[in-house]
């Protein structure tokens, strides 16, 4: 596509319940990374990933946070039995193989509010 | 782990006046990236340094990279409303991985 696609935009779930955080990443781009913004904040590291395979998940909070990619295309982040802390903007980012100065292209977010 | 800082956190301007943030990582970078985020918005990517001591312009907006390549500043000349938002810089380590580490952000307002 012709950006970063995330879904849903806006996602609110209450505490104990599991949520997936879907990221469509621009064509071609073999790198994919997911950033955590919590209000008025800045962006923390989660995951990155390289084609399918996860070179650095070290920004995982905790094991209730996965992440998988299939296909080199589409990534999804799983919370599982999440907690109000958990409340944030989820950002996904991919970037060119090729590099060229072009830095990341960010989605719109996923805001996931945990009551 | 490495850390990106900047200061100030936030700076009030008044249409015409000059910006600059600075940004200081704990380790030397083989790159740094500025973005900016609107409010309400996502961040979007302004430029890349890789070079000791460069220096990039975007009409009023002047970048640099220092010369040991762990620090950099973004300077605007003459700030509009339109320069309102949080800028980042983002700073990849030498040697490994891809990720970019994000510095805490210099939020910026202007009035008339």
């Amino acid at each position: 596509g012709a950006g970063v696609s995330q879904s849903p935009s806006n996602k609110v779930t209450e505490k104990g319940k599991d949520v997936e955080l879907r990221c469509d990443p621009i064509s071609g781009h073999t790198a994919l990374y997911w950033y955590r913004q919590s209000l008025g904040q800045g962006l923390e590291f989660l995951i990155y990933f390289q084609g399918n395979s996860a070179p650095d998940k070290s920004g995982l909070p905790s094991d209730r946070f996965s992440a998988e990619r299939t296909g080199g295309s589409v990534s999804t982040l799983t919370i599982q039995r999440t907690q109000q802390e958990d409340s944030a903007v989820y950002l996904c980012a991919s970037s060119s193989p090729q590099g060229g100065g072009y830095g990341y292209t960010f989605g719109s977010g996923t805001r996931l509010t945990v009551v | 782990g490495q850390q990106v800082m900047q200061i100030p956190q936030y700076q009030h301007v008044q249409e015409g006046e000059d910006f600059t943030t600075y940004c200081n990582s704990s380790t030397t970078l083989s790159n740094i990236q500025w973005y900016k985020q609107r409010p309400g918005g996502h961040p979007v990517f302004l430029i890349q340094l890789v070079k000791s001591g460069e220096v990039k312009k975007q009409k009023r907006l002047t970048f640099q990279f220092g010369e040991a390549k762990k620090n950099s500043s973004l300077h605007i000349t003459a700030t509009q409303t339109t320069d309102v938002g949080t800028y980042f810089c983002a700073g990849k380590n030498t040697g490994t991985a891809s990720k970019l580490t994000f510095g805490t952000g210099t939020r910026l307002q202007v009035t008339l």
